[in-house]
């Protein structure tokens, strides 16, 4: 049950896009299109972002959208806003019928 | 509107125990997996248990197999996590969240606002 691999942290400009890498192994990211992402601001619960990969819940900007190829998935958020400055985590479903996080990433807005 | 309120958490020493609990409201709780998640101070989250809508089948993270039990009572709506034989690693918020379906193959699409446990003498 090894954690996902994340970047530790990326930084864009407002307006720019970003994107953020989860890499796992074919137990996990890559044999199930059961990934996740979640947004924490500090200090508070995370808030789920896209779920099954790339779908959106409802309420969540159509700026964040997600994708996977092989065993890493991808967070891609568009049109950089100062609010979007969080941490962000990966998760994905295991072989096990566990799950698993990523690191985080910590997202800062220039 | 759903709502996940965790309680139970505290100052414990090592090897002791401590029971969570996690109140939920606002959905029909018995059609829906469960699961208590962890953050250690300044760290990044953790799985650490999940159990399906009928509370048939539990599951954990090798880090609490066979110290943590994860339950439910579906009359009461409550979702428990049994800690015992508690370590200085231990130390984290616990959030209580709820799955997308009835399976543990759901995604977490719920999450309460934690409760912390320390573990220190």
């Amino acid at each position: 049950q090894s954690a996902l691999t994340q970047p530790a942290s990326v930084s864009g400009s407002p307006g720019q896009s970003i994107t953020i890498s989860c890499t796992g192994t074919s137990s996990d990211v890559g044999g199930y299109n059961y990934v996740s992402w979640y947004q924490q601001h500090p200090g508070k619960a995370p808030k789920l972002m896209i779920y099954d990969v790339t779908k959106r819940p409802s309420g969540v900007s159509n700026r964040f959208s997600g994708s996977k190829s092989g065993n890493t998935a991808s967070l891609t958020i568009s049109g950089l806003q100062a609010e979007d400055e969080a941490d962000y985590y990966c998760s994905s479903y295991t072989s096990s019928s566990t799950w698993v996080f990523g690191g985080g990433t910590k997202l800062t807005v220039l | 509107e759903v709502q996940l309120v965790e309680s139970g958490g505290g100052l414990v020493q090592p090897g002791g125990s401590l029971r969570l609990s996690c109140a939920a409201s606002g959905f029909t709780f018995s059609s829906y997996a469960m699961y208590w998640v962890r953050q250690a101070p300044g760290k990044g989250l953790e799985w650490v248990s999940g159990i399906s809508g009928g509370g048939g089948s539990t599951y954990y993270a090798d880090s609490v197999k066979g110290r943590f039990t994860i339950s439910r009572d579906n009359s009461r709506n409550t979702l428990d996590l049994q800690m015992n034989s508690l370590r200085a690693e231990d130390t984290a918020v616990y959030y209580c969240a709820k799955g997308f379906g009835i399976t543990v193959a759901y995604n977490i699409d719920y999450w309460g606002q934690g409760t912390l446990v320390t573990v220190s003498s």
